[in-house]
């Protein structure tokens, strides 16, 4: 089944300690999203990703990274986690951004411990 | 900038009753979307139901159904016939016609079903 895929599921790493999660998608879509989503609150956007053009949301801190080396694959790189960072982070994708309606499909997220 | 709230942090309700999920926003814009999101525990965040602004009928998706109220900025989502497996998170999204396909998320409902 075509599916947005998430790699690990779970996540611990150290404070300071660079962090990498995996996103991939066999949906052929263009877009692809990375939301972050902490304990009981709504999933935010980070950034986005449409084809290789990267969309950064004004408030997402430079301490989140993002690559996307072919259309499958996106990656959130965190530099240095803080214990602010410990989270759910969901990536997403869509087929495109236009005016016409696009639904978002969901990975099912890693949950990331920052020790 | 447009808002989402969701102000039930939980709902119970009995397997086989109805039960409706509140959502209000704000917007200065004519023409957008609006979605209702289901988390359950530890899976995917899936679509339930959307709603376009433009269109003045209410989206209804087999058991699930909105009540969409454009002058009072309000969308609710009416579950009938409640089951176990609609257990989980519920979120209320607002997607903007012009800014790209991005979503703003409601805080969410955790909804609970008793046998």
């Amino acid at each position: 089944d075509a599916m947005v895929i998430q790699n690990p599921r779970y996540q611990v790493t150290q404070f300071g300690k660079p962090v990498t999660l995996s996103c991939s998608q066999t949906l052929n879509h263009n877009v692809m999203y990375w939301y972050q989503q902490k304990s009981s609150q709504a999933p935010k956007l980070l950034f986005h990703y449409y084809d290789k053009d990267f969309n950064n949301e004004a408030d997402t801190p430079d301490n989140f990274q993002s690559r996307r080396p072919n259309t499958s694959f996106c990656f959130l790189d965190i530099r240095s986690p803080g214990l602010g960072d410990a989270a759910m982070y969901l990536c997403a994708t869509s087929r495109d951004t236009s005016l016409s309606y696009n639904e978002q499909f969901f990975g099912p997220g890693t949950r990331l411990t920052v020790l | 900038a447009q808002t989402v709230t969701q102000s039930q942090p939980e709902m119970s309700v009995q397997e086989a009753e109805t039960v409706t999920l509140s959502c209000t926003y704000d917007t200065s814009e004519s023409d957008y979307y609006l979605f209702w999101y289901k988390q359950p525990p530890s899976r995917q965040m899936i679509l339930v139901i959307r709603q376009e602004a433009y269109k003045q009928q209410n989206a209804t998706e087999n058991r699930f159904s909105v009540n969409f109220q454009k002058a009072a900025k309000s969308f609710s989502l009416k579950i009938s016939d409640s089951q176990l497996g609609d257990a989980a998170m519920y979120f209320c999204a607002y997607r903007s016609s012009e800014y790209g396909n991005k979503l703003v998320f409601g805080a969410g409902t955790i909804l609970r079903v008793k046998s």
